[in-house]
């Protein structure tokens, strides 16, 4: 069975602090990995996805292969960041699996 | 666009009613599913759909069923709610291929008593 771990389940952080949120997944094959993003009283929404290489708001994600990890991480930390963060591989073309979530508290 | 809309955004059940919730979407996506979500277990797929008129069962099927005679729409319907399928629903959609993430619905609450 695919399984995604985020080992997480709270995080607190204070404002301009490095951040990584830990997601470890296991799939024998090269899924396509994201992260999702639920801010308070919001919808889930896309925050990053693997294939793009991308940056958004600050945040990055690693793809490790031999770890099987996709951590994701922003140098300084801001109010505004916390939210729940969802690790999400996908495999089966559009099946996306979730992990558990870590919440994300930014202190002041 | 509006997105992906779900109705109703809260609902009580009584333990064996039959309940349809609704799940429509304007951004023509092949692909919509079904999640929901528990305190501690994340999101749990049920039922997806990868056009009209197929569909197949995810993680957690059991006492839901689905249809997608439209593109549209994907409707989960709870055949005999039981307190178990209290929990926060999520439709979502999108394009089919790799590089696409989720539209999400902003979610039903569901509380069967």
């Amino acid at each position: 069975a695919q399984r995604v771990t985020q080992p997480e389940k709270l995080l607190s952080v204070f404002k301009g602090a490095p951040v990584e949120l830990k997601c470890n997944y296991s799939y024998s094959g090269s899924p396509e990995l994201f992260w999702y993003v639920q801010y308070s009283r919001q919808r889930l929404q896309l925050l990053l996805r693997h294939i793009s290489r991308e940056s958004i708001k600050g945040f990055t994600a690693d793809l490790n292969k031999g770890e099987t990890s996709f951590h994701l991480k922003k140098p300084f930390a801001q109010e505004e960041d916390s939210a729940m963060y969802y690790c999400a591989p996908l495999y089966n073309f559009n099946k996306f699996y979730f992990g558990s979530g870590t919440k994300l508290n930014v202190k002041p | 666009n509006a997105g992906v809309t779900q109705t109703p955004k809260f609902q009580v059940l009584k333990t064996g009613q039959s309940m349809t919730l609704q799940c429509a979407q304007d951004m023509n996506h092949e692909y919509m599913s079904w999640y929901r979500q528990d305190p501690g277990m994340g999101l749990r797929l049920i039922h997806y759909s990868v056009g009209a008129g197929i569909t197949d069962q995810g993680e957690v099927p059991n006492g839901y069923n689905v249809s997608r005679s439209t593109t549209e729409d994907f409707p989960l319907r709870l055949l005999s709610a039981a307190p178990s399928q209290t929990s926060v629903y999520f439709c979502a959609s999108s394009r089919t291929g790799v590089n696409y993430g989720y539209t999400f619905g902003s979610g039903t609450r569901l509380t069967v008593v």
